[in-house]
């Protein structure tokens, strides 16, 4: 069984600060990761993925991936009050009989105050 | 553009009942999904179709079947509705199936067995 580990929440942090989001993945044959953002009764919507170790950036959010460490993360700079919602993790297969299929962590629950 | 539309929005069953889950994309994408949504558990995958044609078990199958009509729809049955059954369903599309191509969700259908 494939697993996806996200730190469990939920995690508060004050407007203006560094929001970290981590997630974890049992499979090493794991290709693609995905953070997907999902904002109470809505459907997830995409924020970002990554393919590669290392980190990518893109606007306020950074996606870090470690491979090796089977390690994936999620940074949220200027921390605002809309981007409180529940970040999920999400792990994609290349081959074999999960090809193409995305495994979604439970997701955290991030509280951004004023 | 109205991306992955989802019908009905919301459901009410009696137990044994039979109800169909529509849906349809207009991306021209070629993979489906069906997921399920509870509290605590993230999104566990029911089935997918990767291509029109083609459809394979997910995570969660029992007590569903799904019927990839044509390239646009993928509908998901409950022949016989059971309360375990009581979820927020997810319909998502990508383009292809392989790791490079992310989820477009549509609004999601909000099931309740009695």
């Amino acid at each position: 069984q494939k697993e996806v580990e996200q730190n469990s929440g939920p995690l508060s942090v004050p407007e203006g600060a560094i929001a970290s989001l981590n997630c974890t993945y049992s499979d090493r044959g794991s290709q693609s990761f995905f953070w997907y953002r999902q904002y109470s009764g809505k459907s997830p919507e995409l924020i970002m993925f990554i393919y590669s170790n290392g980190d990518k950036e893109d606007g306020r959010f950074t996606a870090q991936l470690n491979k090796a460490s089977q390690y994936v993360s999620l940074l949220i700079r200027d921390s605002q009050p809309s981007d409180s919602a529940t970040y999920l993790c999400a792990v994609k297969d290349a081959g074999g009989t999960s090809y193409g299929k995305l495994t979604f962590g439970q997701g955290t629950i991030l509280t951004v105050h004023p | 553009n109205a991306g992955v539309t989802q019908t009905p929005k919301f459901q009410v069953l009696k137990t044994g009942q039979s109800m169909t889950l529509q849906c349809a994309q207009d991306m021209n994408h070629n993979s489906m999904y069906w997921y399920r949504q509870d509290p605590g558990m993230g999104l566990r995958l029911i089935y997918y179709s990767a291509s029109e044609g083609t459809t394979d078990k997910g995570e969660v199958p029992n007590g569903y079947n799904v019927s990839r009509l044509n390239k646009r729809e993928f509908s998901l049955r409950l022949e016989s509705a059971a309360p375990s059954q009581t979820s927020v369903y997810f319909c998502a599309s990508s383009e292809r199936p392989g790791p490079n191509s992310p989820l477009h969700f549509g609004n999601g259908t909000r099931l309740t067995v009695t």
